[in-house]
């Protein structure tokens, strides 16, 4: 049981490149969650899904995409990398809404040079 | 949205000593967890806590929830306690988690 499992763990992109962050739990989970931490604060939501076809956005959504096509996977599209994009993304899962259960993954550090 | 606010920003600790770390919030919540990142940015769930008191080995926390606060208990630490300590809460009927800004504890040998 891998839990949550986010790739890359580092990357660095210039300005305007594309990427996908890759998150996959094996869970059975129906909430998937992508976060983003910036140095000193707390997590903000960037997009959530409830299930397999379901996404919606948080709190930070401009310059990212996510697709939820299985209840395993939930990846994070980056179309137009900017300066501001550079911070910690952490992707979680968890059985319920709200805090019921949340699992997340090792975190993926991207910087936009 | 709500506020939530964490203190101390910054907290050192010789090993072997006890912390309190404490989270305000603003409004009534469904939900409040306490998690350790520790230095390697990786991020620990510790506490499920809406209410009431839980503990776990060294750590136990205790929400008063009437009150909007929650206090999280560090006894005896250790040089892995070090990392960040962040409060989060749920609001009713959102999927909208806010987190404190944390708090950065540096336990020192």
């Amino acid at each position: 049981n891998a839990g949550v499992t986010q790739t890359p763990k580092f990357r660095i992109l210039k300005i305007g490149q594309s990427m996908t962050l890759q998150c996959t739990q094996d869970m059975n989970h129906n909430y998937m969650y992508w976060y983003r931490q910036d140095p000193g604060m707390g997590l903000k939501l960037i997009y959530y899904s409830v299930g397999a076809g379901i996404t919606d956005k948080g709190e930070v959504p401009n310059g990212y995409n996510v697709s939820r096509s299985t209840t395993e996977d939930f990846p994070l599209r980056l179309e137009l990398a900017a300066p501001s994009q550079t911070s910690v993304y952490f992707c979680a899962s968890s059985q319920g809404p709200g805090l019921y259960g949340y699992t997340f993954g090792s975190g993926t550090r991207l910087t936009v040079v | 949205g709500i506020q939530v606010e964490q203190s101390p920003p910054d907290l050192i600790l010789q090993e072997g000593a006890n912390s309190t770390l404490r989270c305000n919030f603003s409004d009534s919540v469904n939900n409040l967890q306490w998690f350790h990142q520790n230095p390697w940015g990786q991020l620990i769930n510790l506490f499920y806590i809406p209410s009431g008191t839980k503990q776990n080995g060294r750590l136990s926390a205790t929400t008063v929830a009437t009150e909007r606060y929650s206090l999280l208990y560090i006894s005896s630490s250790q040089t892995t306690d070090s990392g960040v300590y962040f409060c989060r809460i749920d609001g009713a009927g959102s999927y909208q988690l806010t987190f404190g800004k944390g708090t950065k504890l540096s336990v020192i040998p």
